[in-house]
């Protein structure tokens, strides 16, 4: 059973950042793409974005694009998803997830998700 | 942007009985970028079919996937209790890149 590990759960102000971060074994970690995604409660997942792990190279839809910023650390098999100008509309339980890009093979596996709860 | 919307809401059958999902895009969808999850409460999704109708690794064969360009079909035969949860289509396209989920099915078991 492959694991990410993903940061534990945040409460942020509005108008903050957070930044997640998802550790991978290192095999799949260079082999494939992370992806982010988050879900609102009773909501689908949301794409927010992807990053080539070996070039750094990142893509957003555009509704985040600005907002959202993807890193990685290859030294230690770690992805970062930050996000800034918080709202409460970004409470959510945020993923990380490996695929290939284009995802011919679906998005797998899935971290256990990071609880952002945005509140004054 | 691709919108997936899933039919029905919410389906309650019986141990042993067929479930059928349906997920229906706004535009053509190629079947290689089609995808269906199991999400369990209180776990992240879990990836059941890719391409349309390949299994993923260890997935039984009680699920089966088919379709295509806009509607696309997850069937579970012979429900188990154990299928309980939320499931949820998924496409890529490339232009402009990005991948969107449908709003997912309920599946409960009687």
């Amino acid at each position: 059973q492959v694991h990410l590990e993903q940061s534990g759960a945040e409460v942020k102000r509005p108008g903050t950042s957070v930044k997640v971060s998802c550790k991978a074994p290192r095999p799949l970690f260079i082999g494939y793409y992370m992806y982010w995604m988050r879900q609102a409660p009773g909501q689908g997942p949301e794409w927010l974005g992807w990053i080539n792990p070996n070039t750094g190279t990142t893509g957003s839809p555009q509704k985040f694009q600005g907002r959202v910023t993807m890193t990685r650390n290859t030294s230690i098999s770690t992805g970062y998803m930050e996000l800034t100008r918080l709202t409460s509309a970004d409470s959510a339980m945020y993923y990380c997830a490996l695929g290939q890009l284009p995802p011919g093979r679906g998005v797998d596996p899935w971290g256990q998700g990071t609880l952002i709860t945005v509140s004054s | 942007e691709v919108l997936l919307t899933q039919s029905p809401g919410t389906l309650s059958l019986s141990p042993g009985e067929r479930a059928t999902l349906s997920c229906r895009a706004s535009q053509s969808v190629g079947s290689h970028f089609l995808a269906w999850y199991q999400q369990k409460p209180g776990q992240a999704p879990r990836l059941l079919i890719y391409g349309a109708s390949t299994r993923a690794t260890g997935i039984p064969d009680r699920f089966s996937g088919g379709g295509s360009g806009t509607d696309f079909i997850l069937t579970i035969s012979r429900l188990e209790a154990e299928d309980v949860g939320v499931y949820y289509c998924q496409q890529y396209r490339g232009s402009p890149p990005g991948i969107t989920f449908g709003q997912g099915t309920r599946l409960e078991i009687k």
